[in-house]
């Protein structure tokens, strides 16, 4: 079936610092997604991305949706103690497709 | 706000026993979904319903069972269970079309099998 590599798997910084995730797949989706889970809460929808190439921002983070249509990218600027949780990308192959496809998570821990 | 609510956040089974994991949502939405989620592998779907009565197997489904008889409850069944199906589990919902991709989740049901 299809698969989504993401990562780093986890990741050690400092507040303040930016922080890159990516994520890939052996083959196109059509929608590239990326949730956020909080520690003990359900994953929450952060950005959704549609077109190839698409670029989007939700205050300090900011996702790509790869030319190829097998890679996403997020990128959080300034980290804040809030924002440590795991954080997931998900595909969609069509409109016609009846699942996401979630990648392994980023466990990202930041140090005040 | 839309509320997604799990019937338990912890439950402790032993091996064999029925376990019954319950979800409700408020917003009338279409599409329900069940996951599990294990540390390195994400969230793996195991089963979906888009209307009442109605229901799809995901990637995992061997060993679950799903019911859904109202339009707001979706439920997931473990029929015997096994200690590898200890795990959390996370139930989501979704309107269609393109919000078929908003799933909105709920806290999750950490569930260990004795």
């Amino acid at each position: 079936g299809q698969q989504l590599n993401q990562s780093p798997q986890s990741m050690f910084i400092q507040e303040g610092e930016d922080v890159s995730m990516n994520c890939t797949s052996s083959s196109i989706f059509n929608t590239w997604l990326w949730y956020k889970q909080d520690p003990g809460e359900g994953p929450v929808l952060l950005i959704a991305l549609y077109k190839a190439g698409e670029l989007t921002s939700n205050g300090r983070l900011t996702a790509q949706f790869g030319i190829t249509r097998k890679d996403s990218f997020l990128n959080i600027s300034a980290s804040i103690p809030s924002d440590v949780g795991i954080y997931f990308c998900a595909g969609r192959a069509g409109a016609g497709a009846q699942k996401l496809v979630f990648g392994q998570g980023t466990r990202l821990t930041i140090n005040p | 706000d839309v509320k997604v609510t799990q019937s338990s956040r912890y439950l402790v089974k032993r091996t064999g026993e029925k376990v019954f994991l319950e979800c409700v949502q408020d917003m009338d939405h279409e599409n329900m979904f069940w996951y599990r989620q294990d540390p390195g592998l994400g969230l793996r779907l195991i089963y979906f319903s888009y209307d009442v009565k109605m229901k799809e197997k995901g990637d995992i489904p061997e060993g679950y069972s799903v019911s859904r008889e109202k339009k707001e409850r979706f439920s997931l069944i473990l029929e015997s269970a096994s200690t590898n199906q200890t795990s959390m589990y996370l139930c989501a919902s979704s309107l269609g079309g393109q919000a078929y991709n908003e799933q909105f989740f709920g806290p999750g049901t950490r569930l260990t099998v004795l």
